[in-house]
């Protein structure tokens, strides 16, 4: 199956500081990343979705400026937290797919902490 | 509301019982995927139907589509402790749209 990675997969911030989050696709290039958030025993929620070259579709309720998405090639998008807060810990996950009728393949998410 | 409705939030079985997983919305599911979750981890793919009527199986693990495609079951056959995780559906609830929409998720645990 396709593999992609997460980059940190842990981080510790202060608030007021941002923080950004790698998503590669490793062995295939992905017409289309989706990041997502997991709050404990929750089930994941659509963030964002980022095409190559363009700018991200926003869900309803994330703020843009908040949650900065950039989708620079094809095997690579990052979110970028800024000005973190506490109530900006989760679990973020981002996923990658071939094209519309191929399946998301997830990666194993990153846990970020704002004391 | 939960536009994707699973049934049970979790369950506990006999290590060897068989299981049943289920996912339902109002809506028509343009594409339905079952993922497996490890709490703290990422998602595994176990398989995507698109089709009314449409099961796939993969090893002891089976899912079905039904034919007015609003309900999906996931139904896992004589239970081993590796099957233990979270299991979420999610579903294309607009077609062509790739935005997934992702049930409450089951936690499966598996007894010895």
């Amino acid at each position: 199956g396709a593999v992609v990675s997460q980059h940190p997969s842990r981080v510790i911030c202060k608030s007021g500081t941002s923080v950004k989050i790698e998503c590669r696709s490793l062995d295939f290039q992905a017409t289309t990343m989706f990041w997502y958030r997991q709050f404990p025993k929750q089930s994941l929620m659509l963030m964002a979705t980022s095409n190559e070259g363009s700018k991200a579709t926003y869900e309803q309720g994330v703020e843009k400026d908040k949650f900065l998405i950039n989708h620079a090639s094809l095997t690579l998008s990052t979110l970028t937290v800024t000005s973190a807060h506490p109530e900006d810990s989760s679990f973020y996950i981002c996923s990658a797919n071939r094209g519309p009728t191929y399946e998301q393949y997830f990666g194993p998410g990153t846990r970020l902490t704002v004391t | 509301s939960q536009e994707l409705e699973q049934s049970p939030q979790s369950l506990i079985v006999q290590e060897g019982k068989n299981l049943t997983i289920n996912c339902t919305s109002s809506k028509t599911l343009y594409g339905l995927y079952w993922y497996k979750q490890k709490y703290g981890e990422g998602l595994i793919f176990l398989m995507m139907l698109q089709k009314g009527g449409e099961e796939k199986s993969h090893e002891k693990i089976t899912a079905k589509l039904d034919e007015k495609k609003q309900q999906s079951s996931l139904h896992i056959t004589a239970s081993q402790p590796s099957h233990a995780g979270i299991y979420l559906c999610g579903a294309d609830l607009i077609q062509g749209a790739q935005k997934l929409v992702f049930g409450q998720g089951t936690r499966l645990t598996i007894n010895p």
